[in-house]
């Protein structure tokens, strides 16, 4: 099983709402990702879990809060956002460690009215 | 300081040509460098992983180089077809080997 699996595929929230994004994976990989990704740009790195603790927040704002109830599993929990945070939003994980391949996960589109 | 860019922005080429994507990193001290495809709308898929102490990897038609001293790697694409039209993404780890991050890609359309 080489699958990254995120739901839901499509979200649709107002600005007051609070909605979560899911992420799950069971190949045993310690290290697992939020990327946000806009229309013809490359994946921004967000967050980074190692061995279950956030090891990189690369300053995303706090109306954004990940969670990794466990090895397998990551969250994105969202409130309070902005229309100008609609996106693709990528998880992906990896073995953990200096080598390792990056698998990623079909996303989780945003859209934010 | 991780820096990865990526030449050419876009190409256009006719179906069957042999294709070269390039990949460019600042910080030559790099863990690995990794290709993925990206299809419009859709999550990336992993094409070839070259770990740093590798010089080139080969999946099918494609074959991915590496020589960390210049600071470059290539993309490899033999006689494309339609199927490949796609934007080709290269990540290399930046200051840690958990923060992998991308080149801005290059969008490759294979014409029939």
């Amino acid at each position: 099983d080489t699958e990254v699996t995120q739901t839901p595929k499509h979200l649709v929230m107002g600005m007051t709402n609070k909605k979560s994004l899911k992420c799950e994976q069971h190949m045993g990989h310690r290290a697992m990702y939020w990327y946000k990704q806009k229309a013809k740009k490359p994946p921004e790195l967000m967050f980074v879990y190692s061995y279950e603790k956030l090891s990189i927040n690369e300053s995303v704002p706090s109306r954004f809060s990940p969670e990794c109830p466990n090895s397998s599993l990551l969250n994105l929990h969202l409130h309070a956002l902005q229309p100008e945070d609609s996106a693709l939003y990528l998880c992906a994980s990896r073995p953990g460690g200096d080598t390792g391949e990056l698998f990623f996960g079909e996303g989780s589109r945003l859209t934010v009215l | 300081k991780q820096e990865v860019t990526q030449i050419p922005a876009a190409l256009s080429v006719p179906e069957g040509e042999n294709l070269v994507l390039n990949c460019s990193f600042t910080d030559s001290a790099i863990y690995n460098l990794q290709w993925f495809r990206q299809d419009p709308g859709k999550g990336l898929t992993s094409l070839l992983l070259i770990q740093s102490s590798q010089r080139e990897q080969t999946s099918g038609r494609l074959n991915a180089s590496l020589d960390k001293s210049s600071g470059r790697s290539t993309l490899y694409i033999a006689a494309s077809q339609p199927g490949d039209s796609a934007t080709y993404l290269c990540a290399a780890p930046k200051t840690s080997y958990d923060k992998v991050i991308f080149g801005p890609g290059t969008s490759l359309s294979v014409i029939p």
